[in-house]
């Protein structure tokens, strides 16, 4: 079964880190570009960051640029979101996505352009005093 | 990157056909071919009901399907049923490599 797990999440001061994992299973993670996008209690989604196949390119919404840091271990089937600096308007449920390839005829490489075709079940990430 | 822009509430009888918009910019929904919607039920992770702007997911019914013009996407449920009753939300594909989601939209089945 194709899956992804999250877990990490938890209450945290601001100005606090954590450190939030993804494990994929039932696919090849290495063949996807993953992003991690959140929701606040009661409001809508918002994408975080993303991340190439190979860890080369990572990209993120401007808000957590410097604070947070994508990374991932293809060998491992894990994705990961570091957080540091945390406020209170981080405190979301955060979810990682898979990205359905979008393939070039020319090149036949897979990039990910926001289909998000498998979830986690999220975790919570509350920042609070 | 600001948020794409949806209407907060529709609302439609079962049977009916009902369409949610979700506005953008030419930074954004306007410049690339690369909207995804999905459907989120209370309490669930979002589901993928459209893709690269028309497309459907193995699995999704067929009384989803979307469109774009200009800077706006659209979504249009044809055929209402209680089970449509969720969230919608809409995704583009935004200059710098990034992604935009819009607000949300409360679809209620009367």
């Amino acid at each position: 079964e194709v899956q992804l797990v999250e877990s990490g999440g938890g209450l945290v001061q601001p100005g606090g880190s954590l450190r939030l994992s993804c494990a994929a299973s039932g696919f090849t993670l290495s063949s996807y570009w993953m992003s991690w996008v959140r929701q606040a209690p009661g409001k809508g989604l918002e994408w975080v960051a993303n991340i190439r196949q190979d860890g080369s390119e990572k990209y993120y919404v401007d808000s957590v640029k410097g604070r947070f840091t994508i990374s991932r271990d293809n060998a491992k089937n894990s994705l990961y979101l570091q957080m540091n600096s945390l406020r209170a308007e981080d405190t979301a449920v955060y979810y990682c996505a898979r990205d359905l390839p979008y393939y070039d005829i020319l090149t036949g490489y897979g990039r990910g352009y926001g289909a998000f075709d498998i979830w986690g079940h999220g975790t919570m990430v509350t920042v609070s005093s | 990157q600001s948020a794409l822009t949806q209407p907060a509430s529709v609302s439609g009888s079962p049977g009916q056909s009902i369409t949610i918009s979700c506005t953008g910019t030419s930074s954004d929904v306007g410049s690339y071919n690369l909207v995804s919607w999905y459907q989120q039920d209370p309490g669930k992770a979002p589901k993928l009901i459209i893709y690269e702007g028309s497309k459907r997911p193995s699995g999704v019914s067929n009384r989803f399907s979307a469109s774009k013009s200009g800077n706006t996407a659209s979504l249009t449920i044809s055929g209402l049923q209680a089970e449509d009753e969720a969230d919608y939300y809409c995704c583009s594909y935004a200059d710098s490599s990034t992604f935009v989601f819009g607000g949300g939209t409360k679809l209620t089945v009367l």
